[in-house]
């Protein structure tokens, strides 16, 4: 395995399931993320972990719970969610959170579709 | 005002003509500039960035920055079909925030 690998690739799910996103990155990297991307819509950043400490939330709501067990691996737990919700969820890793050059190394995301 | 512009398009130009993407920010204090490319279904990819004045060229790539305009250019010489893909670009504003665009899909026609 090489780089940021996340799973599944594809999710339907009902608006009272609940139901996981996982990440893993292989790049020996201090910083991870979550993304959301939406038609028309730029990136928005969900979650930032650095050393396995979150370091920033925007505004998300709490039927999105992010869990970083460790350096390598994120998580995202999503329960009650929304039809607007549907949309593609991107992990993120980089060499490190501090550095304003930060280069972002993208997972393949996964297509959640909530019904 | 968006923080990160970028006209959505599509841009279509010929196999073998140059491309140019366009790219606006609004905060001047930004440090660092990044292009990401994104095929349809895929994740984005980082292909260049650019932290000072002047242009930064990488094979067929070509980034160029001002920052007295607020503005920052991805030119792609000699496109190829393979080219076609939506160009995101990041801007880094220095307080840890980077920050997207919506992209830019480039149609490059054989």
């Amino acid at each position: 395995e090489t780089g940021v690998t996340q799973t599944p690739r594809h999710l339907v799910m009902g608006m009272t399931n609940k139901k996981s996103l996982k990440c893993e990155q292989h790049l020996g990297h201090n910083a991870m993320y979550w993304y959301k991307q939406s038609a028309k819509k730029p990136l928005e950043l969900m979650f930032v972990y650095s050393l396995e400490e979150r370091v920033e939330n925007n505004s998300v709501p709490s039927r999105f719970s992010p869990e970083c067990p460790n350096s390598s691996h994120l998580f995202l737990h999503l329960h009650t969610l929304q039809p607007e919700d549907s949309a593609l969820y991107l992990c993120a890793s980089s060499q490190e959170r501090a550095a304003t050059n930060e280069k972002l190394f993208f997972g393949s995301g996964t297509q959640l579709s909530v019904l | 005002q968006k923080e990160v512009e970028q006209n959505s398009g599509p841009l279509s130009v010929p196999e073998g003509a140059i491309a140019s993407l366009n790219c606006t920010y609004s905060d001047r204090v930004s440090q660092s500039f990044f292009w990401y490319r994104q095929y349809s279904g895929k994740s984005p990819e980082l292909i260049m960035s650019i932290y000072s004045n002047g242009d930064k060229e990488d094979g067929r790539f070509t980034a160029q920055l001002n920052k007295a305009s607020q503005y920052v250019s991805l030119l792609i010489r000699d496109s190829q079909p393979s080219d076609s893909a939506t160009y995101l670009c990041a801007v880094n504003t220095g307080f840890q925030k980077l920050v997207f665009g919506t992209g830019t899909r480039l149609l490059v026609s054989p």
